[in-house]
C-alpha cells in the first residue's frame, strides 16, 4: 500500500464510450502525474499537474483530458479511444522538492478498447 | 532518443546470490536516480534512490551505485530472494525538468531457489 489508490483497476470500454479513471493520494504530496505503460515500453509521463495547475502536457491526444480539481485527487477523462490506446495507466504523486523527486505510484488501471 | 537505458531486458540468479542491474544514461544534467520495482498487475513501487552528490548508497539488501563518468548506475541485491523476482526500472531526473522521470525499459529479475 503506498498511498495512492486508483480505481477502476480494470476497464474495458468500445471506442464509442466516454469513461473516467479516477486517482487519489493520501500522503499530503503536492504533485500528481498520469502515466501510460504499454507492453515492452518505458513508462510514458502524460500529464503533470503541480499545485492543482497543470504543468506538463506531453503531446499527448484531446481524448485524453486530464482534471485536479484538489491536490489529493486526479482524473483522466476517456472519450472516443483507440485500440492502441489500450495500456496500463498509472497515477502517481509526489512531494516536489529542489533535491529530490521521488513519485509514489497507485496500482494502476489496466484498459482495453474493444 | 532514449535518455535512459537497461539493456538487458532479463537476469536470471540463483537464490542466495547477487543480483546486479544495470542502467546507462546519456544526459549529464541528470542529478537525481531512482530504482522501482513493479510486480505484474501492481504499480511500480520505489526501491532506493541516489543523488550525483554520491556514489553509492545502501538500503538493507539493496546498495545503488553511480559513476557519473561513464553515466551508469547499478543496482545490487545481496543476498536475491525468490520475491524479488519483478521488472525493475531506472529512473533518472535533473533540475530542468523536475516532476519529469525519465524511466529505462526494464529488466526482468528471476531469482530462482
Amino acid at each position: 500500500e503506498t498511498g495512492v489508490t486508483q480505481t477502476p483497476r480494470h476497464l474495458v470500454m468500445g471506442m464509442t464510450n466516454k469513461k473516467s479513471l479516477k486517482c487519489e493520494q493520501h500522503l499530503g504530496h503536492n504533485a500528481m502525474y498520469w502515466y501510460k505503460q504499454s507492453a515492452k515500453k518505458p513508462l510514458e509521463l502524460m500529464f503533470v499537474y503541480n499545485f492543482k495547475e497543470q504543468t506538463e502536457n506531453n503531446s499527448v491526444p484531446s481524448r485524453f483530458s486530464p482534471e485536479c480539481p484538489n491536490s489529493s485527487h486526479l482524473f483522466l477523462h476517456l472519450h472516443t479511444l483507440q485500440p492502441e490506446d489500450s495500456a496500463l495507466y498509472l497515477c502517481a504523486s509526489s512531494k516536489l522538492a529542489e533535491n529530490t523527486d521521488t513519485q509514489y505510484f497507485g496500482p494502476g488501471t489496466r484498459l482495453t478498447v474493444l | 532518443d532514449q535518455q535512459v537505458k537497461q539493456n538487458s531486458p532479463s537476469l536470471s540468479v540463483q537464490e542466495g546470490r547477487i543480483s546486479i542491474l544495470n542502467c546507462d544514461y546519456t544526459n549529464s544534467m541528470f542529478d537525481y536516480f531512482l530504482w522501482y520495482k513493479k510486480y505484474p498487475a501492481e504499480g511500480p513501487t520505489f526501491l532506493i534512490s541516489i543523488s550525483s552528490i554520491k556514489d553509492k548508497n545502501e538500503d538493507g539488501r539493496f546498495t545503488v551505485f553511480l559513476n557519473k563518468s561513464a553515466k551508469h548506475l547499478s543496482l545490487h541485491i545481496v543476498p536475491s530472494q525468490p520475491g524479488d523476482s519483478a521488472v525493475y526500472f531506472c529512473a533518472a531526473s535533473a533540475p530542468t525538468i523536475r516532476g519529469k522521470l525519465i524511466f529505462g525499459q526494464g529488466t526482468e529479475l528471476s531469482v530462482k531457489p
